[in-house]
């Protein structure tokens, strides 16, 4: 059964950094792109950057709202996927999911439960 | 930047037919902006339907269908039930420079 769980979301000032972790489990996460998606309360979906599997060249790409903030990276010895998220916002308080880049080309399939990353002073 | 856009609301009958849109400032969708359309309950976890305008993961319903129409991308819901109630997400791929852009969501009420 594939899973991702989220972890390292919690409330940060702004201007702080804060790095999230996404740990998967029942598939060989070396053959699948990583993306995270966000969503703030009560809005709607917005993607956020991805990084694709190593064979792939391992590159990233990131929404503008977040290029040159955030960093994605991966260790596939460890089945993680991370979000390093930089000079936090107010309005990068969102909900993050995890997503698998799978099911097909250009899909998106299995998503995390979400963690939450409240950005406040 | 493109702008997604969707109906913000839509209302069908049980049993009935719907059809949800996705268009793109920039032009008309085709099946080089690879569609994907996911579903979102009130307090859980979006989940995918439909990838690449008209296909569907292991686990979406038969009477969710993608398709183009119109220089859209849609998403059909044949014999709603009411469990279809929901927020229905599009994502078109952009490229360029903003790889993926959602629609601002669809909220879909079976009355």
């Amino acid at each position: 059964e594939v899973q991702l769980v989220e972890s390292g979301g919690g409330l940060v000032q702004p201007g702080r950094s804060l790095r999230l972790s996404c740990t998967a489990s029942g598939f060989t996460f070396g053959d699948s792109a990583m993306n995270w998606f966000r969503q703030a309360p009560g809005k709607g979906l917005e993607w956020v950057g991805i990084i694709r599997r190593e064979a792939s060249g391992g590159t990233t790409d990131y929404a503008a709202s977040v290029k040159g903030r955030f960093i994605i990276s991966r260790d596939d010895s460890k089945s993680i996927a991370y979000l390093q998220m930089n000079s936090l916002k107010t309005e990068d308080t969102a909900v993050y999911y995890c997503v698998r880049g799978g099911g097909g080309i250009f899909a998106f399939d299995y998503w995390g439960q979400g963690t939450l990353v409240t950005v406040s002073s | 930047q493109t702008v997604v856009i969707q109906e913000p609301s839509l209302t069908v009958s049980p049993g009935g037919t719907v059809t949800l849109t996705c268009a793109s400032s920039s032009g008309a969708v085709t099946s080089g902006h690879y569609p994907n359309w996911f579903q979102q309950k009130p307090g859980q976890v979006p989940r995918a339907l439909i990838y690449s305008t008209n296909n569907k993961h292991s686990w979406t319903p038969v009477r969710f269908s993608g398709s183009l129409l119109g220089g859209k991308a849609a998403l059909t819901l044949s014999g709603v039930q009411p469990e279809d109630e929901a927020d229905y997400y599009c994502l078109l791929y952009c490229g360029a420079a903003e790889l993926w852009v959602f629609g601002g969501g669809t909220k879909l009420t079976v009355l």
